[in-house]
């Protein structure tokens, strides 16, 4: 099946710093990425959907300044967590769908990055 | 917005029997989608119901719909301990193509 890589998988960061996390898609062209965040023993809440070329659209709630989207090719998409505080520690999670596919196909998920501000 | 429930929250059971577990949501949907996760890995696909279809079948997987409930049901059929994981559901609602996930069920097969 396709891949999407995700990287780090693990990082720590000082309050303050900024943080960017990747997720490209390995064998296939991705027009649009989502990203993730899940907080411990709980489900995944879409943060955001980032379109190629385009600006990205932030769920409610989600900061887009905080949250920073870049898709800037059909396989990278890459999100910057600004100036992190610890509240901002969680998994955090891409996913990605081919850009040929059609409406009933499945998504294709990165393996997720634990991001903890000390 | 979360729109698929989970029940139960967490299943424990012994390697041999099956396990099932039930997602209900609240729109009109294009699929439902079950996935696996890992302890703090990403996420698998494990199967994906049409909304005109009622039941599917993947290995000792079977999954149901039914629209007219709204709602879904995973089996996995002689379950192993390798299949200790959490299961989440989620829906496909159509024009964008993003994925509403459920709460999620807490899978454990004891050896």
């Amino acid at each position: 099946g396709a891949v999407v890589s995700q990287h780090p998988s693990r990082v720590i960061c000082k309050s303050g710093t900024s943080v960017k996390i990747e997720c490209r898609s390995l064998d296939f062209q991705a027009t649009t990425m989502f990203w993730y965040r899940q907080f411990p023993k709980q489900s995944l809440m879409l943060m955001a959907t980032s379109n190629e070329g385009s600006k990205a659209t932030y769920e409610q709630g989600v900061e887009k300044d905080k949250f920073l989207i870049n898709h800037a090719s059909l396989t990278l998409s890459t999100l910057t967590v600004t100036s992190a505080h610890p509240e901002d520690s969680s998994f955090y999670i891409c996913s990605a769908r081919d850009r040929t596919f059609s409406m009933n196909t499945e998504a294709f998920f990165g393996q997720g990055t634990r991001l903890t501000v000390v | 917005s979360q729109q698929g429930e989970e029940d139960p929250q967490a299943l424990s059971i012994q390697e041999g029997e099956n396990a099932t577990m039930n997602c209900s949501y609240k729109t009109s949907i294009n699929n439902l989608q079950w996935y696996r996760q890992n302890s703090g890995r990403g996420l698998v696909h494990l199967i994906l119901i049409r909304s005109n279809e009622r039941e599917k079948h993947s290995g000792r997987l079977r999954v149901t719909l039914d629209t007219s409930k709204k709602s879904s049901s995973l089996l996995i059929t002689a379950s192993r301990a390798a299949d200790t994981a959490s299961y989440f559901c989620a829906t496909d609602e159509g024009s964008n193509y993003k994925l509403t996930f459920g709460k999620g069920t807490l899978l454990t097969v004891n050896p």
